[in-house]
């Protein structure tokens, strides 16, 4: 099983849509969790750490399920300058010092 | 604005000659950065963790022989491809944490796109 594992896509949403993406991870000790995103043949920035309670910055909200070990990311109100590759990020099984990535999933946002 | 910086963006170089690039944290030390590659449509591997004076760490699978890493200062990490190939062309990119790097957010540097001829 993948570490890290994310619906590759494309997910392809009209202007305005919500839309949600999860991330299942593998180690159950895991503490830490990103989303980035990265635009094409850009380096990949951070979006939002997700913390256990959940939590939401402006259009995006990002949720934590431990017991079934997944991240979720939820964008309401969809932009075309969404469009992007979405990077679900954990630390990874050799420990807490290693991030480790997922393949990303794809978000096309079309007028 | 970034935090991080990395040099050159691109180079298109030929094979069997050797690539440095450069990363840089600005306005902060990093004792630990990590330089990662991308195949297109491939996630992020993480290459190697370069400690600031003393040895990097590689992981499984890269040569450390072919990839140097030279962390000689606490702003400054070098990674050296060496007697480059075309399957090294790739994308380059390095990071940095401002603190405990396992459990806070990365920062990236823009990216070096290696293309070997």
């Amino acid at each position: 099983r993948k570490e890290v594992e994310q619906d590759p896509g494309p997910f392809n949403v009209p202007e305005g849509a919500t839309v949600a993406f999860n991330c299942t991870y593998s180690n159950s000790a895991s503490q830490s969790f990103f989303w980035y995103r990265q635009d094409c043949r850009k380096e990949p920035k951070l979006l939002m750490s997700v913390y256990s309670s959940g939590n939401e910055d402006g259009r995006f909200t990002a949720q934590l399920n431990r017991a079934s070990q997944y991240i979720s990311l939820l964008i309401r109100d969809s932009k075309l300058s969404d469009s992007a590759t979405y990077l679900c990020v954990v630390n990874g099984n050799t420990g807490f010092q290693k991030l480790v990535f997922g393949t990303g999933t794809r978000l096309l946002v079309s007028p | 604005g970034a935090v991080v910086s990395q040099h050159p963006s691109w180079v298109i170089c030929k094979s069997g000659t050797s690539v440095k690039i450069e990363c840089r944290s600005l306005d902060f030390q990093a004792t630990t950065m990590f330089w990662y590659r991308q195949f297109p449509k491939q996630s992020l591997m993480l290459m190697a963790t370069s400690n600031e004076g003393s040895k990097a760490t590689y992981e499984q699978g890269v040569e450390k022989d072919k990839f140097l890493i030279n962390h000689a200062s606490l702003t400054l990490s070098t990674l050296t491809v060496t007697s480059a190939h075309p399957e090294d062309s790739s994308f380059y990119i390095c990071s940095a944490s401002f603190g405990d790097w396992g459990n806070s957010p990365l920062h990236f540097g823009n990216g070096t796109r290696l293309t070997v001829t």
